[in-house]
């Protein structure tokens, strides 16, 4: 039972262009929503995160919007660049669980130039 | 980038031998994770560590055992090595606090034949 699911598992983006990313949860103890960037070879690094308190964060090109009721976040990433081509992850973590993250599937962005 | 070490970074194994990997931090982060990525799956949670000789199970902890005698030290532990257990491994570190910030390893490569 995947309790984050992610889609679309891959995207591709023309320079400029807004890539866009979507993760729905079923579970409503979640209360933290990061997104980790990973580029081949390496591990997972913090992009961007957001708590339901807010329905929007952003940092540069990257936003997370989140919607509650609807129990989705999506992560939209302006301007894209060839330089943003890597995997993406979104995730949640409760604090009745240690904090632990539970990640979506995954979504690899090729940005062509 | 965070003090995180994992070793070894590629191996190869056959079905049925132990294998052990280690992760060695010098951040001083109180909890300690093993997660597996495997394509379409993202990255799931197999142990976790919230103090010296403290674990816990996660997500597909079946086949695993972990160990933590020291702060720095997670080791990871395959008794018998199965084809399914192919995969690559993500060490992760946090402080457990509200931010729920990870760090993670570059990973260990591990392919049983």
């Amino acid at each position: 039972q995947q309790q984050v699911k992610q889609s679309p598992q891959s995207l591709i983006v023309q320079k400029g262009g807004i890539s866009i990313i979507n993760c729905a949860y079923e579970n409503t103890a979640f209360d933290y929503f990061p997104w980790y960037q990973q580029f081949p070879g390496k591990g997972p690094a913090l992009l961007i995160a957001i708590r339901p308190d807010v329905s929007e964060k952003k940092e540069g090109r990257f936003t997370i919007s989140f919607n509650k009721s609807a129990k989705q976040f999506s992560l939209h990433i302006m301007d894209s660049q060839p330089g943003d081509s890597a995997t993406y992850f979104c995730a949640a973590s409760s604090p009745n669980a240690g904090n632990m993250l539970t990640f979506g599937g995954g979504t690899r962005l090729m940005v062509k130039p | 980038d965070a003090g995180i070490t994992q070793s070894p970074r590629h191996k190869v194994t056959e079905t049925g031998t132990p294998v052990t990997l280690r992760c060695h931090q010098t951040e001083n982060h109180r909890y300690m994770y093993w997660y597996r990525q495997d394509p379409g799956h993202g990255l799931r949670l197999i142990h976790y560590s919230y103090g010296v000789k403290d674990t816990d199970k996660g997500e597909v902890s079946d086949g695993y055992s972990v160990s933590r005698s020291k702060t720095e030290d997670f080791l990871l532990t395959l008794e018998s090595a199965t084809s399914s257990q192919t995969s690559v491994y993500f060490c992760a570190i946090g402080q457990g606090s509200l931010t729920g910030e990870l760090f993670f390893g570059e990973g260990s490569r591990l392919t049983v034949l």
